[in-house]
């Protein structure tokens, strides 16, 4: 059974840095069926997709953080993180990774139950 | 940027059916997802690919897609099916976008 689980701080202070870690466990994430993703979701709005890492640790993201976000893959520990640098109060959202299933669905096919990241 | 349009709530009695729209300009080039989210809960896809049902998603959730107008389908709707329900599709360059999300009521 895949499950993934988000950790990191729950409280940012402004002009700092949020990191955080999803771990994942049923499944590696170095499986080329798999893309690994950061999205969020500010309370009352709607989700928005924050970037991802391939399995072999490429990455892209959303052009609007792309100045601020960094996203690595970690193949032995079997996770991987976010990093959003410069946060505001904009920035304060339940934050969720998701595996994008590259096979028949084509999407985000399992989620974390989310991390609520409050910057203030 | 690339914007999904959603309506922001809709309500129907239980057996009832509920539709929900997602409108956008790249959708007649591009799939359509939906995804269910229950308070608290991560969101659930319910739809792939425009039409397509993963196992375990009841039979009464269906979904079409026509021009730039995708739309969910839920037969016979029940109570347990109250929830927030977000549309997915990827923009001209293939960054994944979300509508604003429909809260469904179930009276």
């Amino acid at each position: 059974q895949v499950q993934l689980q988000e950790s990191g701080p729950g409280l940012v202070k402004p002009s700092q840095t949020l990191s955080l870690t999803c771990s994942v466990s049923g499944v590696f994430v170095n499986n080329r069926d798999f893309h690994w993703a950061w999205i969020r979701q500010p309370a009352g709005k709607r989700l928005e997709w924050i970037g991802r890492s391939y399995s072999n640790g490429n990455t892209n993201s959303n052009p609007s953080l792309r100045s601020r976000v960094t996203i690595s893959l970690d193949t032995s520990m079997n996770q991987f993180s976010l990093n959003l640098t410069s946060v505001t109060a904009a920035d304060t959202a339940v934050y969720y990774c998701a595996r994008k299933n590259m096979g028949t669905v084509e999407t985000f096919d399992i989620w974390g139950p989310g991390k609520l990241v409050t910057v203030s | 940027s690339y914007d999904l349009t959603q309506p922001p709530s809709v309500s129907v009695s239980p057996g009832q059916t509920a539709t929900i729209t997602c409108s956008g300009d790249a959708l007649p080039k591009q799939y359509a997802f939906w995804f269910q989210q229950k308070p608290g809960q991560a969101p659930m896809l319910v739809i792939y690919k425009d039409t397509e049902r993963p196992s375990g998603i009841p039979e009464r959730f269906s979904a079409s897609s026509s021009g730039t107008t995708a739309t969910l389908i839920i037969s016979g709707v029940q109570a347990e099916d109250e929830a927030d329900y977000h549309c997915l599709s990827p923009d001209i360059n293939g960054i994944p976008v979300f509508g604003g999300g429909t809260q469904l009521t179930v009276l």
